[in-house]
């Protein structure tokens, strides 16, 4: 069956250094999109992508970086994190055509 | 602005009905969405409902779409404490582009 799947699952780094969340979809989706999720906030939008070498940003991209070589994956960058990032990060795909927006279970990171 | 708003909690008890309330912003979305997240986990569709339609129903699942008030609900029929969730809803303004989400709506349901 086709999948989302993210990685890690969970991570704990400290200020300033560099992290990378993976996210790896096999719905050959177009658009890819990265959202976190905190307490009070719901759902926000990072980055988004409706194609290879598409990106776009969202409503809380700054600090945020991603890139999008293949169909499959869209990697998430922290190039310096702060623990205003500590939060859960969920990776999602859709068709272009719309329907169904399809969820990874999420990348629990903590920022110390 | 172009929030998503919901009531943050819910409480009902097992075998009522619970209705879940929206207020979403932009006259123009196409799509209309809830999700269900249980702890842990990421989301999960439960249904989705066209502009163009009023009334959506899917087992114990009624959506209900009020496009002038830019209202959306979602009734569970016969709740059941499986049920327990946090519950969004999620507006789509063109085909294949982002979801605006709520903040949920943590549902608990006592036995």
């Amino acid at each position: 069956d086709a999948e989302i799947t993210q990685s890690p699952r969970h991570k704990i780094t400290e200020t300033g250094r560099q992290v990378t969340l993976a996210c790896h979809q096999t719905w050959n989706h177009n658009n890819m999109f990265w959202y976190r999720q905190d307490l009070g906030h719901g759902l926000r939008l990072i980055h988004y992508s409706y194609g290879v070498q598409d990106t776009n940003k969202g409503e809380v991209s700054d600090g945020y970086s991603v890139s999008r070589s293949n169909t499959e994956d869209l990697p998430l960058t922290l190039e310096s994190a702060a623990s205003s990032q500590t939060s859960v990060y969920f990776c999602a795909s859709r068709s272009g055509g719309g329907g169904e927006l399809f969820f990874g279970e999420g990348s629990r990171l903590t920022v110390l | 602005g172009e929030d998503v708003e919901q009531s943050l909690f819910l409480s009902v008890r097992e075998g009522d009905s619970s209705v879940i309330n929206c207020t979403y912003t932009d006259s123009s979305s196409t799509y209309l969405y809830w999700y269900k997240q249980e702890p842990g986990a990421g989301l999960q569709l439960l249904t989705y409902i066209f502009s163009n339609m009023d009334m959506k129903q899917d087992q114990r699942l009624t959506v209900l779409l009020n496009k002038k008030d830019k209202h959306l609900s979602l009734r569970i029929a016969d709740t059941q404490t499986g049920d327990s969730a946090i519950y969004f809803c999620a507006e789509s303004r063109q085909a294949g582009t982002a979801l605006i989400f709520g903040k949920g709506t943590t549902l608990s349901v006592s036995s």
